[in-house]
């Protein structure tokens, strides 16, 4: 057990619609970061912050966003939902920028 | 966008081997690179940060090496188990590119 959590574990939606996927970070870790894995594709960097504010943006689409949030946990938004967005998005945790990261378990999207 | 790289995409070994794999990315702007191993059914699990050309890390049987200046790391297993089946990621890390993680090497260890 990373010490980082992950809710839902799975979620299901149809296209169009909107989803907020929410991370809680290790106990004093100030930095998050979120990643997406789809079936064809490897591990995604989407998006990083550090202590609230957003510190990196890596593949993440217009309809995304991301927030993290005063007691350090973070939440992302996925909206305009299209069959394409399915995957694992994984929520990982930092003590600070290049330490290591310690991920969540994920949560698996599926877009019907 | 930067492209990470790494070699063999996979790895049959028998137990007790040593094996190494390699990892290939762009050494300009270069920040930090990070090993992970990733069983199936599991999350990534960070093994190594790696910053300065020269470092050498070692966790148990596992090892790496950093050369920041051609743009490459070796991760070492020595006597590979069959519990060290589980495919390992490379990620860079480059100023205004962040993270990019390679393809990874699927290693199988054979009892």
């Amino acid at each position: 057990d990373s010490g980082v959590t992950q809710t839902p574990k799975h979620l299901i939606t149809a296209t169009g619609q909107r989803v907020t996927l929410r991370c809680s970070p290790r106990s004093g870790d100030l930095s998050v970061y979120w990643y997406q894995q789809s079936l064809d594709q490897g591990l995604q960097f989407l998006i990083q912050y550090y202590n609230g504010e957003e510190r990196a943006k890596g593949n993440i689409l217009e309809r995304f966003s991301a927030q993290q949030f005063p007691d350090l946990h973070s939440e992302l938004n996925l909206s305009s939902l299209e069959l394409g967005d399915s995957a694992l998005y994984f929520c990982a945790s930092s003590a600070a920028t290049s330490y290591e990261q310690y991920f969540g378990p994920g949560t698996r999207l599926t877009v019907t | 966008i930067l492209n990470v790289e790494q070699s063999p995409q996979s790895l049959h070994v028998q137990e007790g081997d040593s094996t190494n794999f390699t990892c290939s990315f762009p050494s300009s702007n270069f920040y930090a690179l990070h090993w992970y191993r990733w069983e199936t059914a599991k999350s990534p699990e960070a093994l190594f940060v790696m910053t300065l050309n020269g470092d050498e890390k070692k966790k148990g049987r596992i090892s790496a090496t950093l050369n920041t200046k051609e743009g490459y790391s070796y991760l070492y297993i020595k006597g590979s188990q069959p519990e060290d089946s589980a495919t390992y990621l490379c990620a860079s890390d480059n100023y205004g590119q962040n993270f990019v993680f390679g393809p990874g090497t699927r290693l199988s260890v054979l009892p």
